[in-house]
């Protein structure tokens, strides 16, 4: 069983939709949660932080974590064509600097 | 500002032909380097990471190597390409911890025919 399970998707919406997106984890020692956002051909970028329980929003954008039932959540409101990209969870354990990635969610917003 | 530079953004490279691909870091000392390798519609596979000059560590097996000359350099080799080593690959950098995750460059699309 990998350590983080995540819906590679495709997943496909109209434009303004509300998107959840999803990761599962087994670890309980992860401590710090990250979402991050990757267009076709480029690295990936930082979009959430944020540190064990509760909500984080910054703009469109919100993160959830629910460290008792190992689930986070991306959430985007008002969806545009530009959101189209592929979302990856990443998650982070105290000690160290290594970073658990998900598979990715694949996302793609219609006009 | 912090920077991280990646180059080539493209190559395509015969089977049996060496390969080096570099990454710089601007704006900070002591980074965490890290390259990661992602094939088309999978996710991220950690390939070395290294937290000083000279220390490399090695999370697969494989025909790929990885230095670090300077503080802010880090160096993907190989003396001989093969097909399976075609893929996306990836340099990022973060702070002593990784608390606030890492950042990556744009990456490296390589095609070994």
């Amino acid at each position: 069983q990998k350590e983080v399970e995540q819906d590679p998707g495709p997943l496909s919406v109209p434009e303004g939709a509300i998107v959840s997106l999803n990761c599962t984890y087994s670890n309980s020692a992860f401590q710090y949660f990250m979402w991050y956002r990757q267009y076709s051909r480029k690295g990936p970028e930082l979009l959430m932080y944020t540190y064990s329980s509760g909500n984080k929003e910054d703009g469109r954008f919100t993160a959830q974590v629910d460290k008792s039932s190992k689930y986070i959540s991306l959430f985007i409101r008002d969806s545009q064509p530009s959101d189209s990209a592929t979302y990856l969870c990443a998650m982070k354990e105290t000690s160290g600097s290594r970073l658990t990635f998900g598979e990715g969610t694949q996302l793609t917003v219609n006009p | 500002s912090q920077t991280i530079h990646q180059w080539p953004a493209t190559l395509v490279q015969p089977v049996g032909s060496p390969l080096s691909l570099e990454c710089t870091v601007e704006g900070t000392s002591n980074p965490n380097l890290y390259w990661y390798r992602q094939a088309a519609g999978r996710g991220l596979q950690l390939l070395f990471y290294s937290v000083g000059i000279g220390q490399i560590s090695s999370e697969v097996p494989q025909n790929l190597s990885a230095s670090r000359p300077q503080d802010r350099q880090f160096i993907l080799s190989s003396k001989k390409l093969l097909l399976s080593d075609s893929g996306f690959y990836l340099c990022a950098w973060s702070i002593r911890g990784g608390n606030y995750g890492y950042t990556f460059g744009s990456g490296t699309r390589l095609t070994v025919v």
